[in-house]
């Protein structure tokens, strides 16, 4: 079962900064964080994913809390086209079990 | 691109009955990873092989089955087809650097 968890939906301004929270109080040290997501029907994407530091590409930003039981992820401006269900995971050696996700839906 | 091929994009076939689904790997990742997404329902993790070898099993019925080939594709063998087993089937491959996993644009099996 998934470790992590997400709300289920959230709404983001178009232009606007979109923050998606994700909660995993339960992660052990040697766990990364990472983040997908999936547009309509497509195969999952790779966003961005971090240990215990902050991270940024060009896609996102993460946020990752100092007792790393919680990160954040950061779309600065948003756009129509990040609407989409964002998956949380913490990844334990193999495992990258998949939760719920937040659909995050980007409004003109 | 992601570089993760899966075949065939769309499949319709009866109750009963037996279908294979291949994936093709990005070249040089060794390990394969399958999920089965239904209707509106999040990604279920399947079961996971690394250079041939099983290496996790997540929530997987006993009708369907796997395997990892010498050339690193790999298949998913779904047997005894309910009507329930309609779903997106994502493969993806894990590299081998930075750990994240790529995804193919999946085989969608609609059983009538």
């Amino acid at each position: 079962d998934a470790k992590t968890t997400q709300p289920p939906s959230m709404d983001c301004a178009e232009g606007r900064a979109a923050n998606l929270p994700c909660n995993h109080s339960t992660i052990s040290g040697n766990e990364y964080v990472y983040w997908y997501r999936q547009i309509h029907s497509q195969g999952p994407q790779y966003i961005i994913h971090g240990l215990k530091n902050n991270e940024t590409n060009e896609m996102a930003s993460l946020i990752i809390t100092e007792d790393r039981k919680s990160s954040t992820l950061i779309l600065p401006h948003a756009t129509l086209r990040d609407t989409a269900v964002y998956y949380c995971i913490v990844r334990n050696n193999n495992d990258m079990r998949f939760g719920a996700g937040t659909r995050l839906t980007v409004k003109p | 691109d992601s570089g993760v091929t899966q075949t065939p994009k769309h499949l319709i076939t009866a109750t009963g009955q037996r279908v294979t689904l291949r994936c093709s790997p990005r070249s040089g990742d060794l390990s394969v990873y399958w999920y089965q997404q239904s209707l509106d329902q999040g990604l279920q993790f399947l079961i996971q092989y690394y250079n041939g070898e099983e290496r996790a099993k997540g929530n997987i019925l006993e009708r369907f089955s796997a395997q990892q080939f010498p050339d690193l594709h790999s298949e998913l063998n779904l047997s005894s087809l309910e009507l329930g087993d309609s779903a997106l089937y994502f493969c993806a491959s894990k590299g081998a650097n930075t750990g994240e996993l790529f995804f193919g644009e999946g085989s969608r099996l609609t059983v009538l």
